[in-house]
């Protein structure tokens, strides 16, 4: 069985101050992992996927996550945040033949002047 | 969230009524899925399909049928909605052939059963 755990629902950092979005996986298989934002009544956009190539995978909008697998983790990360970087974070596990996507709870990242 | 086009955007029901929620691509991908996404509780499969003509259940499938006769089109029905189907419904394609590849999603069909 696989699952995906968000550490945390809610997250809030000041602009300009460094962002950390946790995530753990369990998984039989090696997963291919994944990392959505979603904005305000849109969909979900990907900001990267890790699919056992490198541990460290860089994404868009200056985001990067660190495969760990003796800690079964996939943390996001940021430098420095962004107001625009407000929004809701899903942490993604994929195995099997490609239809058993498990979605984490989320974590809603707050952004404050 | 260009490529995937859900329509309605939004849709209140009253319990018993039915309803037809339409996703269309234009991007000529085999794979096509349907979410419900609850607050707290992320994104469930409902349903999918991997080419024209087929549909398999996913994980929530109770209360909903799903037709792919075109391509590029697949269609979430319910025949006979509930309180409990009120929730923010996702079609999303798989971008690419190999089984990793990232979904990419509609922005979403927000229903209220009352």
């Amino acid at each position: 069985a696989q699952s995906v755990t968000q550490l945390d629902s809610h997250v809030s950092v000041s602009e300009g101050t460094p962002v950390l979005l946790r995530c753990n996986y369990s998984s039989s298989y090696s997963p291919s992992l994944f990392w959505y934002v979603q904005h305000p009544n849109k969909g979900l956009q990907l900001l990267l996927k890790y699919t056992s190539a490198a541990t460290l995978v860089k994404g868009i909008n200056g985001f990067e996550a660190e495969f760990k697998k003796s800690e079964t983790s996939f943390h996001l990360t940021k430098p420095s945040a962004h107001m625009s970087d407000a929004a809701e974070y899903f942490c993604v596990v994929l195995t099997g033949g490609g239809n058993k996507l498990t979605f984490g709870t989320g974590t809603q990242l707050k952004v404050e002047l | 969230n260009a490529g995937v086009t859900q329509t309605p955007k939004f849709r209140v029901l009253k319990t018993g009524q039915s309803m037809t929620l339409l996703c269309a691509q234009d991007m000529n991908h085999e794979y096509m899925y349907w979410y419900r996404q609850d607050p707290g509780m992320g994104l469930r499969l409902i349903h999918y399909s991997v080419g024209e003509g087929t549909t398999a259940k996913g994980e929530v499938p109770d209360g909903y049928n799903v037709s792919r006769l075109k391509k590029q089109n697949f269609l979430l029905g319910l025949e006979s909605a509930a309180p409990s189907q009120t929730s923010v419904y996702f079609c999303a394609i798989r971008t690419g052939f190999i089984y990793n590849s990232p979904l990419h999603f509609g922005n979403g069909t927000r229903l209220t059963v009352t």
